[in-house]
């Protein structure tokens, strides 16, 4: 079965510039989270979907960061203007949902604004 | 928002020596998970648990949930280097649906 996908890996950018990442979850996985880790911290939840419904975003910059999960399986998650703090791994997590909340990570995405 | 403690924040031990990793808040949950992370990747589970005063066993890893399901902790018996890594536990709420994380116990087990 394969894993969460997310692209890029890595990626670079000046600040005030916008960046995209790119999320696949596992198939079947109703649940979708993105989370924001700052080196040498926990996961903090930006976003979750239950399948193309945001369940919880109450965490997430809405005057800089969007989220979206069309048709209920790929997602992305958008900056725009970046600021230096915006520098962090962005994780992409899934589950089976419906009360299934065991999460299954993808690599993530290392963000680094200068 | 529900907070999750966990203690210690950094961990060095020696091969051989066993430890404890504590998991608390003061909210209520209906289950909780731990993960181990390692550099560069992302968390992945160990154990779910569930019943309050629950108790799993994985190999040298004793997972325990708490009475009253608002703490948790992780017991590992002679560590090894493997065992090395960021250990999150992560609280699911009452209505089942937020999965919080606390801080991470970064572990170094020394050969």
């Amino acid at each position: 079965e394969a894993g969460v996908a997310q692209s890029p890996r890595y990626k670079i950018i000046e600040k005030r510039q916008s960046v995209a990442f790119w999320c696949n979850p596992i198939s079947g996985h109703a649940t979708l989270y993105w989370y924001q880790q700052i080196l040498g911290q926990g996961p903090k939840l930006l976003i979750q979907f239950q399948n193309n419904g945001v369940v919880d975003d109450s965490q997430l910059p809405k005057d800089r960061f969007s989220a979206e999960r069309l048709k209920g399986v790929d997602s992305t998650l958008k900056i725009q203007p970046a600021k230096l703090e915006d520098s962090a791994v962005y994780l992409c997590a899934s589950s089976l949902g419906w009360k299934r909340t065991e999460a299954f990570f993808g690599q993530g995405t290392r963000l680094t604004v200068v | 928002t529900q907070l999750l403690e966990q203690s210690p924040q950094f961990l060095s031990i020696q091969e051989g020596e066993n430890l404890t990793v504590y998991c608390n808040s003061s909210s209520v949950f209906s289950s909780l998970q731990w993960y181990r992370q390692e550099p560069g990747e992302g968390p992945v589970l160990l154990v779910t648990v569930v019943t309050g005063g629950e108790v799993k066993k994985l190999k040298r890893l004793t997972f325990q949930f708490g009475d009253a399901r608002k703490d948790s902790s992780l017991h590992i018996t002679a560590a090894q280097p493997g065992d090395t890594g960021l250990y999150l536990c992560a609280g699911v709420g009452a209505s089942g649906s937020r999965l919080t994380f606390g801080e991470g116990t970064q572990l170094t087990v020394n050969p």
